[in-house]
């Protein structure tokens, strides 16, 4: 069973730093497309980053620059470097995969339960 | 960049049928899928492709798309459905994005 599990949210001030963790188990992080989704309170849903299989990383450009998605294979692990962070930052932040016909990255089929960021004075 | 565009809102009696619309230009074009999400629990693929279901979502749900809208159909609907519910397409004419509509709140009366 794949289980994603993500770690690290909490109380950060304007300006401040926070890497998320995404731990996975029953899947390969490095052999799949990761990615991360936020979801502001009362909000949608919105892409963040992904980083590819074969290492290639993308960003939204609501946080390209501030932003950095890496993955450790040892330990399976996903991560979110956040830096500069702001206001409106704040959100439920989503380790997911994305797979696709010809394993293209299109669709998000596994999803963790959410780690929680909040950036405010 | 693309947008999609779906009502807030949907409300249904219970046995009823549910449709849930996603609209963007072309959007027949492309790839549609679909996510529910429960209050508090992440979001949960429900229909992808624009009509295939995963395993262990119900026959109820199935997906259409066509010209400048998807649709998410929910038939028999049943208490338990009533959560929020997203579309999503992955949008090639940007840089590797992938663009969600802005949900819908399906209620059941």
């Amino acid at each position: 069973e794949v289980q994603l599990v993500e770690t690290g949210g909490g109380l950060i001030q304007p300006g401040g730093s926070l890497r998320l963790s995404c731990a996975a188990s029953g899947f390969t992080v490095s052999s799949n497309y990761m990615s991360w989704v936020r979801q502001a309170p009362g909000k949608g849903l919105e892409w963040v980053s992904v980083i590819y299989s074969g290492g290639s990383t993308y960003y939204a450009d609501s946080v390209k620059g501030r932003f950095t998605i890496s993955r450790d294979n040892s330990k399976n692990t996903l991560y979110l470097q956040m830096n500069s962070l702001r206001a409106e930052d704040t959100a439920v932040y989503y380790c997911a995969s994305l797979t696709g016909v010809a394993a293209a990255p299109i669709y998000f089929d596994y999803w963790g339960q959410g780690t929680l960021v909040t950036v405010s004075s | 960049s693309y947008v999609l565009t779906q009502p807030p809102s949907v409300s249904v009696a219970p046995g009823k049928t549910a449709r849930i619309t996603c609209g963007g230009n072309n959007i027949g074009s492309k790839s549609v899928h679909w996510y529910q999400q429960k209050p508090g629990q992440a979001p949960v693929l429900v229909i992808y492709y624009d009509s295939d279901r995963p395993s262990g979502i119900p026959e109820r749900f199935s997906g259409s798309n066509s010209g400048n809208t998807a649709t998410l159909t929910i038939s028999r609907v049943e208490a338990g459905d009533e959560a929020d519910y997203y579309c999503q397409v992955w949008d090639s004419s940007s840089d590797h994005h992938w663009v969600f509509g802005g949900g819908t709140k399906l209620t059941v009366l």
